[in-house]
C-alpha cells in the first residue's frame, strides 16, 4: 500500500508557464483534496472531489483547475503560473466526503514560480 | 463561512512539561474537530479527533477537549518528549453534506527544550 502519492516532488516554473500536479491513492477512498501550504497560513483548500465525477471549489480556487480522472487519480493544473502560486501543494484523500473523517496526505510538491 | 483561529503560533516548553494549544471556530454547525501533526519536511498526519457529541477524548499522552457553547477546542500534550516537536494544526468541519469543507487553523510550532 503506497497510500497517497504525488508527482513531481519539486518543480520550478517561470511566470506564465503551465503544469499539472498528479495525485493518486490506492486506499479506495471516495474523496480527494488539493491544499496549498504557505508559511503562517496553515493548509488552505484549493479544490476537492467528494466522489468520482464531481469537483468543487475550496477556499482559494482562483488560478487552478482540477480533474478527477477516476476514483484513484485527482490532478491539479496551473494554466498560467504566477509568483503568488509559489507554495507547497498537498493532495489528500479520505473515505468519507465532507471532511468528517481522517484525511491521508501525500508527501507534497514544492513549487517555485519565478 | 467557517473560520478557525489557532493560538499560540509558537510554543516552547521544557521536556516533561505539558503543552496546550487552543482553537476557536465560528460555524456552530461544526461537528468534527481533528488535530494533525506535521514534522519538519513531512506530510501532516492525524493524531486525534473529536466529534461534537463528546466533550473529551484521550489517547495516551494527548487529549482533546471541546466546549461547544464557547465554540473552542484544545489539544493537551502531557509529559512532552523531544519527538513532540512539530507543527500542530487544528481543523473544523460541519460535514452535514458532501459539499462540506474542512477548514484548518494556521498552525502552532511546538518546540520541546531539553
Amino acid at each position: 500500500n503506497a497510500g497517497v502519492t504525488q508527482t513531481p516532488k519539486f518543480q520550478v516554473l517561470k511566470t506564465g508557464q503551465s503544469m499539472t500536479l498528479q495525485c493518486a491513492q490506492d486506499m479506495n477512498h471516495n474523496s480527494m483534496y488539493w491544499y496549498r501550504q504557505d508559511p503562517g497560513m496553515g493548509l488552505r483548500l484549493i479544490y476537492y472531489s467528494a466522489s468520482e465525477g464531481t469537483t468543487d471549489k475550496g477556499e482559494v480556487p482562483n488560478g487552478y483547475n482540477v480533474s478527477r480522472l477516476n476514483k484513484r487519480e485527482f490532478s491539479l493544473r496551473l494554466e498560467s503560473a504566477a509568483p503568488s502560486q509559489t507554495s507547497v501543494y498537498f493532495c489528500a484523500s479520505s473515505r468519507l466526503a465532507g471532511g468528517t473523517d481522517t484525511q491521508y496526505f501525500g508527501p507534497g510538491t514544492r513549487l517555485t514560480v519565478l | 463561512g467557517e473560520n478557525v483561529e489557532q493560538h499560540p503560533s509558537t510554543l516552547s516548553v521544557q521536556e516533561g512539561d505539558s503543552a496546550v494549544i487552543k482553537c476557536t471556530y465560528s460555524d456552530s454547525a461544526s461537528n468534527y474537530f481533528p488535530w494533525y501533526k506535521q514534522e519538519l519536511g513531512k506530510r501532516p498526519q492525524l493524531i486525534i479527533d473529536i466529534r461534537s457529541n463528546v466533550g473529551e477524548k484521550k489517547d495516551q499522552r494527548i487529549a482533546v477537549t471541546l466546549n461547544k457553547t464557547a465554540k473552542h477546542f484544545s489539544l493537551h500534550i502531557t509529559e512532552t518528549q523531544p519527538e513532540d516537536s512539530a507543527v500542530y494544526f487544528c481543523a473544523a468541519s460541519s460535514g452535514y453534506s458532501s459539499a462540506s469543507k474542512i477548514i484548518f487553523g494556521s498552525g502552532t510550532r511546538l518546540s520541546i527544550r531539553p
